[in-house]
């Protein structure tokens, strides 16, 4: 079966940096666009950014461009979500979601929450 | 960037009824596009993707249309467990769009 599994959420101030981890398994890993998808309390889903699976291409939401640094290890079946200059607006429940048959295949998410 | 405008925001409906969903792409995204249905504190589920094809697993009385720009996510027969928050979800172009939600509630 396929699993993802985010770590790496918790309480941060405005203006810090968290790094979220998705640890996968049950499926080839290298052969898939990975992505990190958020939803606020109580709102819509949000893309934030994909990783292709040679990561020879990567895309970001503008909302967070220049500041969110998406990255994947593929001997370690993982991807990773590097965020700085968080902002109260970035609350919310980050989800590593696989690209197959649409987005196929989510995490449990992990919660980050921005406040001082 | 693609705008997904999705209708309407809330439903209410009875048992056994048919409900229709609308997701209206801004600009063309051929069959790019999946449902997703979410339920309080769990995690999106893959409904439909490409417009009509159902993910392996889900019951048939779910369907999808498409015409044109135009996207439908059509219950027959709602029943119980199909109470939640329904999203569409173009994958044509990035950045990557969602609709904003419809909330079905059973009457």
């Amino acid at each position: 079966d396929v699993q993802l599994v985010e770590s790496g959420g918790g309480l941060v101030k405005p203006g810090g940096s968290l790094r979220l981890s998705c640890a996968a398994s049950g499926f080839t890993f290298s052969s898939y666009t990975m992505n990190w998808v958020r939803q606020a309390p109580g709102k819509g889903l949000e893309w934030v950014s994909a990783v292709k699976s040679t990561s020879a291409f990567i895309h970001y939401a503008d909302s967070v461009k220049g500041r969110f640094t998406i990255s994947r290890d593929n001997a370690k079946a993982s991807v990773f979500l590097q965020m700085t200059s968080l902002r109260v607006e970035d609350t919310a429940v980050y989800y590593c979601v696989r690209s197959g048959r649409g987005f196929d295949s989510w995490g449990q998410g992990t919660l980050v929450t921005v406040s001082s | 960037d693609i705008q997904m405008t999705q209708s309407p925001a809330t439903l209410s409906a009875s048992l056994g009824d048919r409900i229709s969903i609308t997701c209206r792409a801004s600009q063309n995204i051929s069959r790019w596009l999946a449902w997703y249905q979410q339920k309080p504190g769990r995690v999106p589920k893959l409904l439909m993707f490409q417009a009509t094809t159902l993910e392996s697993g889900v019951p048939s009385r779910f369907s999808g249309g498409a015409t044109g720009t135009d996207f439908t996510l059509t219950i027959n027969g709602l029943q119980p467990d199909d109470s939640g928050v329904y999203f569409c979800q173009q994958y044509t172009s990035y950045p990557l769009t969602f609709g904003g939600g419809t909330k079905v509630e059973i009457k």
